[in-house]
C-alpha cells in the first residue's frame, strides 16, 4: 500500500540558509500534518492542512512555512536555519480529520551546521 | 486535549501478551484513544484507536473502562520487534484541533 513520502530524507544546511522539506500524503488522503522531533524528545506538532487551508498550529516558528497544494502535497520552508532546527521532521496524513488515523511518513533528518 | 499519564518503561518476555496501561481521566466525550509507536526515529506507526467500544485489529487489541478514564494496549504475542516506543494520545479530532499531542510515552522492551 502507498505510504506517505518525504523527501528528502536527509538534508545538511549551513547557519542562516533555507530549507524546503515536501510531503507527498497517501493517495486520496486531504489532511497534512507537520511535526518536528529533536534529539531524545517526543514528535512535536508544527502546523496542519485540511483541503489546503491551514487548518490547526503549534509551536511553529515564525522563520517557518508551509502550504498544502492543489494536489494535496505539502512544503514546509524553513529559513534562517539554526543549529537548535537539526531534527526530524515527520510528515503525516489522513482523511478528514473526525475519528480517522493519521499515517506518518519516514521523516527528514535535517543537520544545521 | 486531555493529558494521558502512561509507565515510563516495561518490560515484556517474547511471545507474552504486552498490556500498556494508560490513564486519561480529563478525557472529554467526543476525545478518540489513540496509540501510536516509534521504533528508534522512525515515523510513528499508527496502531489502533477507539472512541468508547474495545477495538481490536491485527496489530494490537485496545480496551477502554466503562467509564474512559483509562485505557489498555494489548500486543497479544509480543515480538522482539515490537520494541518500541509507545504513545497513549487522546484527540478530539475536529477542524482546527485535529493536531495528535506526544507525550512521553511508554518504552517498551522485549525481552527474548
Amino acid at each position: 500500500a502507498a505510504g506517505v513520502i518525504q523527501s528528502p530524507r536527509h538534508l545538511i544546511k549551513e547557519k542562516r540558509e533555507t530549507a524546503t522539506l515536501k510531503c507527498y500524503p497517501i493517495p486520496r488522503h486531504d489532511t497534512v500534518y507537520w511535526y518536528q522531533q529533536g534529539p531524545g524528545q517526543d514528535p512535536q506538532f508544527l502546523i496542519s492542512f485540511y483541503e489546503k487551508m491551514q487548518s490547526d498550529k503549534g509551536s511553529i516558528p515564525d522563520r517557518f512555512s508551509a502550504q498544502q497544494f492543489s494536489d494535496y502535497h505539502s512544503e514546509l520552508n524553513m529559513s534562517s536555519l539554526e543549529l537548535g532546527d537539526s531534527a526530524l521532521y515527520f510528515c503525516a496524513s489522513s482523511v478528514g480529520v473526525e475519528g480517522t488515523e493519521a499515517f506518518f511518513g519516514q521523516g527528514t533528518r535535517l543537520t544545521v551546521v | 486535549d486531555a493529558k494521558t499519564t502512561q509507565p515510563t518503561s516495561m518490560d515484556c518476555a517474547e511471545g507474552r501478551a504486552a498490556n500498556l496501561p494508560c490513564n486519561h481521566s480529563t478525557i472529554s466525550g467526543n476525545e478518540y484513544v489513540y496509540w501510536y509507536r516509534q521504533i528508534h526515529s522512525q515515523g510513528p506507526q499508527y496502531i489502533i484507536h477507539g472512541l468508547k467500544n474495545n477495538e481490536t485489529n491485527e496489530m494490537a487489541s485496545l480496551i477502554i473502562t466503562e467509564d474512559r478514564k483509562s485505557s489498555t494496549l494489548i500486543l497479544p504475542h509480543a515480538t522482539l520487534r515490537d520494541t518500541a516506543v509507545y504513545y497513549c494520545i487522546v484527540r478530539v479530532a475536529v477542524f482546527g484541533n485535529e493536531k495528535l499531542t506526544f507525550g512521553t510515552g511508554t518504552r517498551l522492551t522485549i525481552i527474548p
